[in-house]
Formats: C-alpha cells, sequence, structure tokens
C-alpha cells in the first residue's frame, strides 16, 4: 500500500498569498495518477486536481497542480476568501487507493 | 446536473445490520464506477471499494473485505454499502464517490453512529 504524507499540517495565511502544499508517496505512483481534493466544514470533499496536474471542470485556474512519480505539489496562487479549507491528495494508480492525512489552509 | 444523493444518518447498536444507499441522476450510471469513503470522526478519508454497475464488476480495499458488502442496481440507479453486524468502530461518514481512480462526483455522505 502507498503511504501518502502531506505537509505542512497546517498553513496560516492571509487573503491574495500564495499557498503550496506538499504531497510525498512512500513510492513512485503509477502514470502519475494523483489528486487533490478540497473539504469545508460540514461539506463532501471536491476534486480539484486529477492526473498530477490537470484541473477538474469548473475549478479556477489559480489552482494548480505540478511534480512526479513520488513528489506532487498543490499550489494557489492567489487565496480566495473561499480557499480556506482542507487540501486531501490522494493516489490512484495502486490499489488500494489512499489518501494522505490533509493539509489545512487557514487564514492568517 | 449530475447527482449523488445518499440516504439520511443512521443510529444503529452494535450487532445490527445496516443498508446505506445512494441514487445517481444526470449520467448513464451503467457506464462509470461507483465507490464508497469512509471518513472517521477528525480523520482522513479511506476508500473501501467501487463496482462498475455495467458488470458487476468490483475492487476493494483488502482493509475493508470481509467486513462490508458493495453493490449496484442499475435498474434503480443505486448503489449500496452494507454491513451484516456492525461495531462502534464502524461509526463515521460515509461517502458514495463516482469513479475508480479520482472521484469525481460526491455525494454529500451519510452519517453512521453505532452506540448501545
Amino acid at each position: 500500500e502507498i503511504v501518502l504524507t502531506q505537509s505542512p499540517g497546517t498553513l496560516s495565511l492571509s487573503p491574495g498569498e500564495r499557498a503550496t502544499l506538499s504531497c510525498r508517496a512512500s513510492q513512485s505512483v503509477s502514470a502519475n495518477y494523483l489528486a487533490w481534493y478540497q473539504q469545508k466544514p460540514g461539506q463532501a470533499p471536491r476534486l480539484l486536481i486529477y492526473a498530477a496536474s490537470s484541473r477538474a471542470p469548473g475549478i479556477p485556474d489559480r489552482f494548480s497542480g505540478s511534480g512526479s512519480e513520488t513528489h506532487f505539489t498543490l499550489t494557489i496562487s492567489r487565496l480566495e476568501p473561499e480557499d480556506f479549507a482542507v487540501f486531501y491528495c490522494q493516489q490512484y494508480g495502486n490499489s488500494p487507493f489512499t489518501f494522505g492525512p490533509g493539509t489545512t489552509v487557514e487564514m492568517k | 446536473e449530475v447527482q449523488l444523493v445518499q440516504s439520511g444518518a443512521e443510529v444503529i447498536k452494535p450487532g445490527e445490520s445496516l443498508t446505506i444507499s445512494c441514487k445517481a441522476s444526470g449520467y448513464n450510471f451503467d457506464s462509470f464506477w461507483i465507490g464508497w469513503v469512509r471518513q472517521m470522526p477528525g480523520t482522513g478519508l479511506e476508500w473501501m471499494g467501487s463496482v462498475y454497475p455495467g458488470d458487476s464488476d468490483s475492487s476493494s480495499n483488502p482493509s475493508f473485505e470481509g467486513q462490508v458488502t458493495i453493490s449496484a442496481d442499475k435498474s434503480i440507479r443505486t448503489a449500496y454499502l452494507q454491513w451484516s453486524s456492525l461495531e462502534a468502530s464502524d461509526s463515521g461518514m460515509y461517502y458514495c464517490v463516482r469513479g475508480l481512480w479520482a472521484f469525481d462526483v460526491w455525494g454529500q455522505g451519510t452519517m453512521v453512529i453505532v452506540s448501545s
């Protein structure tokens, strides 16, 4: 089973700032099948990025994904007030598909 | 609009059985995998397993094999998650999700509380 580690655990930033979130895998993720999700309190997660760098339909272009093999990054270029949430990475290249523990982006 | 609408919250006693459901609309149900993700209180997300309604093929997380049954009825566009005997450790939020790989559509979640 591939174990995903996310860092930092919490990111304290202000609106307008850039957020950089990291996701590291215990082994190479097949075909870079890595997704990112956003979850706000009381809501289901929402798919942001799939295949490491492809934005899901309707996702603003301030969200971008990059990386390969064992190191992936989600970048939010300029934080909007509605972006503050918990972000999870997920690998779906190897079964069982696994999620990281999450990074909380909180308003400073 | 593509939607997954789940059944309501459940409070169940240990040892009892339970089935929760997820009704799909707005897309060809037969052609997309549908599965379940667990989120326990204050913790992260765990993929439990998925089923392909078109031919009933399935894929599951070994951690959940033998603990739950995942199925789908394509005639009524509904997926199910079933337990035969619940334990307190099964308490949590359960989401149905579309897709076998990246999960592009999520249900609103069903809270299951197992308590005597």
